[in-house]
């Protein structure tokens, strides 16, 4: 089974600075799908981005950007300019692109991104 | 378009009980996902359904169920009820099986067992 891994728990930024959050995963397949949600106290998991693994390039969705390293199985998350509203949690999933499957995520155990003014 | 509902937001049950919490898909959505997500943790797969039919299960027991019915919603059931059962439950939807299809996510349904 494909694991997650989130090696921070808890992380700070100050309003409008850059903040990096790490994630790598295990697994021995060569295609598959990498998330980052954002889940804020309202509980609701929100996709902030997504990348594909056949897809060399770096997901980019506004402030936020991806740097996915497939050979070192580390996919990280950086936001731009961070806001007050970008605090949360931060979940980092797997996803194979096999169909049996079932294609479940896998999810780390999170890094909480706390903004401060 | 209306996103993923799930209902109801809070339940209290007791140990040995059963319960069912109800999910209704993103209009167009044909395929379900429920997580289990215990407090501090990351979501843990339970099963998927996609056009009325199981399409995959995590490492759950029998005791947890489901449905999925013609209009896409879906019901989640677990039998006798364990403490450890307590947990956020989480449904997601996406649009058909094909695996570049992004699963959307519910408010959940906050499940405490005493």
């Amino acid at each position: 089974a494909q694991t997650v891994t989130q090696s921070q728990p808890e992380m700070s930024v100050q309003e409008a600075e850059t903040v990096t959050l790490s994630c790598t995963y295990d697994t021995s397949e060569s295609d598959y799908y990498l998330f980052w949600y954002k889940q804020p106290p309202s509980r609701q998991m929100i996709l902030v981005i997504r990348q594909e693994a056949y897809k060399q390039q770096n997901a980019t969705e506004n402030r936020f950007s991806v740097n996915f390293q497939k050979a070192a199985k580390s996919f990280s998350l950086k936001i731009s300019d961070s806001q007050l509203g970008d605090a949360a949690m931060y979940f980092c999933a797997y996803r194979s692109a096999m169909l049996d499957s079932g294609y479940a995520l896998n999810f780390g155990k999170g890094t909480s991104l706390l903004v401060t003014p | 378009e209306t996103g993923v509902t799930q209902s109801p937001t809070h339940l209290i049950k007791t140990r040995g009980q059963q319960v069912t919490l109800r999910c209704s898909s993103q209009s167009g959505h044909n395929t379900v996902s429920w997580y289990q997500q215990a407090l501090g943790q990351g979501p843990q797969f339970i099963f998927q359904y996609y056009r009325e039919e199981e399409n995959g299960r995590g490492n759950f027991p029998p005791r947890f169920s489901g449905l999925q019915f013609p209009n896409y919603s879906s019901e989640l059931n677990v039998n006798a009820l364990e403490l450890d059962d307590s947990a956020l439950y989480l449904c997601a939807s996406s649009p058909d099986l094909p695996s570049t299809d992004t699963q959307y996510f519910g408010p959940g349904t906050r499940l405490t067992v005493l």
